[in-house]
């Protein structure tokens, strides 16, 4: 099945600063690929997602980029905030799999 | 709108106890998901469903039992607990399902001693 992997596990940004995670995954079959925040005690929500027919795709401060030849895919935070303090899972599927498969999450820590 | 709500917030049970957890969700979403997340683990998936009616097994299923009488229910099950799922249980729900954003619960933490 699917694994998917993440790196660094624990990331420390000056606050302004910018911010990258990247993910590699295993299947080449996988099409979609979001990424989630989840704040000390709360729920996972998602912050952007990919889809393999495109590269790059940019809301305000994040970015995703996706390169499926080398099957890795890479959260991109400009201008880091304390709020951006959390960890970030990434995950990969595709259709007929019925499983999102996650990362084990990128902990982040913006320092003011 | 509640989005996904999850009964009970937290919970403590002895090994061998039985209980059930909650998932219920007001959005009409035909997928929906219970997942276990662990420490340096992420999440992982233990069962899911595709429509009312129908459950399958995920990555981790062993330990738990799953129902969706109703569409916007979700049960997961612990018949014997282990210290083992000692964990954060989360529910997820989706419309369009597996390539599309997942709504999380706010989760339960469940101990097992």
């Amino acid at each position: 099945g699917e694994n998917v992997e993440q790196h660094p596990s624990t990331l420390s940004v000056q606050e302004g600063d910018s911010a990258v995670i990247k993910c590699t995954y295993s299947d080449s079959a996988s099409n979609y690929f979001p990424w989630y925040k989840q704040e000390l005690g709360k729920r996972p929500q998602l912050i952007i997602d990919i889809r393999s027919n495109v590269g790059e795709k940019k809301d305000q401060r994040i970015a995703v980029t996706l390169n499926k030849t080398a099957k890795h895919f890479s959260l991109h935070i400009t201008e880091t905030q304390p709020e951006d303090s959390a960890v970030y899972f990434c995950a990969a599927a595709y259709y007929g799999n019925n499983r999102l498969a996650f990362g084990k999450g990128n902990q982040v820590v913006v320092i003011p | 709108n509640a989005g996904v709500t999850q009964t009970p917030k937290f919970r403590v049970l002895k090994t061998g106890q039985s209980m059930t957890l909650l998932c219920a969700q007001d959005m009409n979403h035909e997928y929906m998901y219970w997942y276990r997340q662990d420490p340096g683990m992420g999440l992982r998936l233990i069962h899911y469903s595709v429509g009312e009616g129908t459950t399958a097994k995920g990555e981790v299923p062993d330990g738990y039992n799953v129902s969706r009488l109703k569409k916007q229910n979700f049960l997961l099950g612990l018949e014997s607990a282990a210290p083992s799922q000692t964990s954060v249980y989360f529910c997820a729900s989706s419309y369009w399902g597996i390539l599309y954003e997942q709504y999380f619960g706010p989760g339960t933490r469940l101990t097992v001693t």
